[in-house]
């Protein structure tokens, strides 16, 4: 099955334990992308990567880090992690000439930084 | 920048009738696509329907279906036939080469 993976779904830590929240897709696509959903502000894409070693800033990429360096992972890296950065988290991909498909979701990662 | 905007935070419909959500949208990109994504309680993100920019005609997927006014740069959704299933949060979305940008969303409610 065609799918975007993500994981953990439920995450609850400490500030300043850093953590990976992973994202692997199974259909060889190009792209890649990571959002954070918060109430009132809908989905803000924080990093994106077009392919393998190519990556770059969204709206909201301050404390967070991503790395690219096999086609089917694209994980998301807190490495301090603040309240702030309480929020639901997806990982999206797309195929390079698929935009007209949209975009398939994971199935968000719920973070709770206290 | 590219923008787009919700301005219906809740809407409210009626089971069997029909609702039409609104979304604007900015962009200089001249090749675009337009959607429209459901999130129920359970958060999957679902594509409900989508837009070729370069295409007039309005696209159509069984109750739900877009009024695109590509001059007026506007994406509403119509939700015909109004189901209990169809309560969700409505995102609007533009997506052109390297990006999807999203609108606050619409919360949709649908009482019996």
């Amino acid at each position: 099955e065609a799918q975007v993976t993500q994981n953990p779904r439920y995450l609850i830590t400490v500030t300043g334990k850093k953590l990976t929240v992973t994202c692997s897709q199974n259909m060889n696509h190009e792209y890649m992308s990571w959002y954070r959903q918060d109430p009132g502000l809908g989905l803000r894409q924080i990093y994106y990567s077009m392919n393998v070693e190519v990556t770059d800033k969204g709206d909201v990429p301050e404390g967070y880090k991503v790395s690219r360096k096999e086609k089917r992972n694209f994980p998301l890296i807190l490495e301090s992690p603040s309240p702030n950065q309480t929020s639901l988290y997806f990982c999206a991909s797309r195929g390079t000439g698929g935009l007209i498909y949209g975009y398939t979701f994971g199935s968000g990662t719920r973070l709770t930084v206290v | 920048a590219q923008t787009v905007t919700q301005s219906q935070p809740e809407m409210s419909v009626q089971e069997a009738e029909t609702v039409t959500l609104s979304c604007t949208y900015d962009t200089s990109e001249s090749d675009y696509y337009l959607f429209w994504y459901k999130q129920p309680p359970s958060r999957q993100m679902i594509l409900v329907i989508r837009q070729e920019a370069y295409k007039q005609q309005n696209a159509t997927e069984n109750r739900f279906s877009v009024n695109f006014q590509k001059a007026a740069k506007s994406f509403s959704l119509k939700i015909s036939d109004s189901q209990l299933g169809d309560a969700a949060m409505y995102f609007c979305a533009l997506g052109s080469q390297g990006n999807l940008i999203f609108g606050k969303g619409t919360k949709l409610s649908v009482k019996p």
